[in-house]
């Protein structure tokens, strides 16, 4: 069963902590992306990668790291300089890196800065 | 700057009537446009895509529109159904790798 997974779907942290995302695909997609969303915003993009152990920086990076050791997996680090980390966190992937290609979904993880 | 907007926050249709989400852009270079429907808590689902050389891509209820002049394009669900309450993204690129979303808009269908 091919998809993409995040874990966890809900997650709090004290304020000042990092705190590492886990994004996982077995689609075999070149692409990977992070995207955050808040209310009445809409997606904005904080990394992407096209390759294994290559990323670049979105439009909202400040804050956040990422790694791509595997091509299935893509994790993202909130660390304590993201000044607003609660949102909803959205990890997608796509078969090549193009606008062209469908980007896929996972379901998602809630981060709560308490 | 938003380069892609979704203007209505949110729609209320009768289910069985048209539900028409509009979708506005800036950058005359996109080429690709495509909608995203997304339920609370979970991450989008792809519905529809359309290249800029074509003007309409029709697909079961969900139809787009493409008005390049306009820079403009819009969905079309019908007849709407109370499954389809959802919110609703259009993305934009340019051959890039790198999507833009609108800000989206929340479809409600009520009975």
């Amino acid at each position: 069963d091919g998809g993409i997974t995040q874990s966890p779907k809900y997650l709090f942290r004290k304020e000042g902590q990092n705190v590492t995302l886990s994004c996982e695909q077995n689609l075999n997609h070149d692409a990977m992306y992070w995207y955050r969303q808040d209310p009445g915003q809409g997606l904005r993009l904080i990394y992407y990668s096209q390759i294994v152990n290559d990323f670049q920086k979105g439009d909202i990076a400040e804050g956040y790291s990422v790694s791509r050791e595997k091509k299935e997996s893509f994790p993202l680090t909130v660390t304590s300089a993201q000044k607003n980390p609660t949102a909803f966190y959205l990890c997608a992937s796509s078969p090549v890196a193009g606008g062209t290609d469908t980007q896929y979904f996972g379901p998602g993880t809630r981060l709560t800065v308490l | 700057d938003q380069q892609v907007k979704q203007n209505s926050p949110s729609l209320s249709v009768q289910e069985g009537r048209i539900s028409i989400l509009n979708c506005d852009y800036t950058n005359s270079m996109f080429d690709y446009f495509l909608w995203y429907k997304k339920y609370p808590a979970e991450g989008p689902t792809f519905l529809i895509s359309i290249s800029s050389i074509k003007d309409k891509n029709e697909d079961g209820r969900f139809t787009v529109f493409l008005n390049k002049s306009a820079k403009h394009l819009s969905l079309h669900i019908v007849p709407s159904q109370p499954g389809d309450s959802a919110v609703y993204f259009c993305a934009a690129s340019h051959n890039t790798d790198k999507l833009i979303f609108g800000t989206g808009t929340r479809l409600q269908v009520f009975p």
